[in-house]
Order: structure tokens, then C-alpha cells, then sequence
């Protein structure tokens, strides 16, 4: 089936420091989306992409598309301590109906 | 708009109990999903639903089973506890539309199986 990977599984980060994560999906997807889990909380919706090299930026969150629709990356630019959360991408393949998540990254910045 | 319900939020069972986890949506969503959050192990996928009466299997569904008799409603039931089956679920729906698969997460549910 379906397998996305996630690197890294943790990052830890100053305060200010950038920060990527990186998502690798063994099948072409239709479309990857982005969450954010806030510890003790839940995964929240960020993003869509659906086309192949497609950027999109959210304030200092820059998502991306691969060409070939098999990878992504979600970067942020100049961290804070609010960005501090575990970040999940979740891809969907043409012949699915439920997304696949991958293991997430979690984020700690230090002050 | 209460979005996704899930009920109870945390629950203690005993080996060999069975309880049912209830999920309620109020967006009309098509599509309803139950996953398991372990330390390291990300969201898995235990049933799906695309529809009232339909319902299927994802990477985690033994000692699992749910119906969908409504639209709005997602019950997975634990048919007899075990310690493996100690985790974080979480109830998500989404619309059934290629352009917008945001899914919507309840708060979870933290189970401990004793």
C-alpha cells in the first residue's frame, strides 16, 4: 500500500532558527495536505497542494510540491515559540479515499 | 457548528471490557475516519466510512469494529480490550470532493487499558 515518510521524527530549533520538514510518498499523489497537533491537542488543517510544483506561503510557512508529485517540504522561516507542535503531512493518491499520514515531525523550539 | 464530537475524552477499561468510542459531525461530511495516535507512530488508520452504510477497513482494525447507520455519527467499538489497544483516538471528516479534503479532527479520546 501507500507508504509516506516523514524526516526528520523530531527537530529541535533556537528560537529564530529556520526549520524544515520533509515529506517522501512512494506512490504519485493527487494531492498532499499539512497539519499541526499542538501538544495535548488536535491535528488541525494548514494546507492543500495539488499541483505539481506548486508553492504556497502562509506568514513564514512556505509549503512545497515536488515536480513529480511524490515529495513535499513545509519550511518556516525565523521560528517562535508558538510554532511548537508536531507537523504532519498526509498524502492522497488518485485510487483512495482517505489520505495517508505520515509519522509527523515534531518541533521544539527553545527560547 | 460543534464540527467533530467525540466522546468520552478519556476512559480507563479493564482487559477484556468493551466499550464504544462515539464520533458525531454536524458539516454533512461524506467522508468519516478513526485513527490511533501512539508515541512515534504518527496517525493510523483504523475504519473509514465514504458513506451512510459504508464503511472499510484501514492499517489498524483488529479488535475494532464501527457501522455508519447516519450520516452524522462514526462509532467505533472495542469488542474486548487489551493494553495494546492503549492509545489516542481521534475522529476526523472530510468532504467527499477531490479539490477539498480538509479533514476536521475531534478532540480525542485518551484511552488506558489496564
Amino acid at each position: 500500500g501507500q507508504q509516506v515518510m516523514q524526516i526528520p521524527q523530531y527537530q529541535h530549533v533556537q528560537e529564530g532558527e529556520d526549520f524544515t520538514t520533509y515529506c517522501n510518498s512512494s506512490t504519485t499523489l493527487s494531492n498532499i495536505q499539512w497539519y499541526k497537533q499542538r501538544p495535548g491537542g488536535h491535528p488541525v488543517f494548514l494546507i492543500q497542494l495539488v499541483k505539481s510544483g506548486e508553492v504556497k506561503k502562509q506568514k513564514r510557512l512556505t509549503f512545497q510540491f515536488g515536480e513529480a508529485k511524490k515529495n513535499s517540504s513545509l519550511h518556516i522561516t525565523a521560528t517562535q515559540t508558538t510554532d511548537v507542535g508536531t507537523y504532519f503531512c498526509a498524502g492522497q493518491s488518485g485510487g483512495s479515499y482517505i489520505p495517508t499520514f505520515g509519522r509527523g515531525t515534531s518541533l521544539i523550539v527553545h527560547p | 457548528n460543534a464540527g467533530v464530537t467525540q466522546t468520552p475524552k478519556f476512559q480507563v477499561l479493564k482487559t477484556g471490557q468493551s466499550m464504544t468510542l462515539q464520533c458525531a459531525q454536524d458539516m454533512n461530511h461524506e467522508y468519516m475516519s478513526w485513527y490511533r495516535q501512539d508515541p512515534g507512530m504518527g496517525l493510523r488508520l483504523i475504519h473509514y466510512s465514504v458513506g451512510a452504510g459504508i464503511t472499510d477497513q484501514g492499517e489498524v482494525p483488529n479488535g475494532y469494529n464501527v457501522s455508519r447507520s447516519t450520516t452524522e455519527d462514526f462509532p467505533l467499538r472495542l469488542l474486548s480490550a487489551a493494553p495494546s489497544q492503549t492509545s489516542v483516538y481521534f475522529c476526523a471528516s472530510s468532504y467527499s470532493s477531490w479539490s477539498n479534503t480538509e479533514a476536521f479532527f475531534g478532540q480525542g479520546t485518551r484511552l488506558t487499558v489496564v
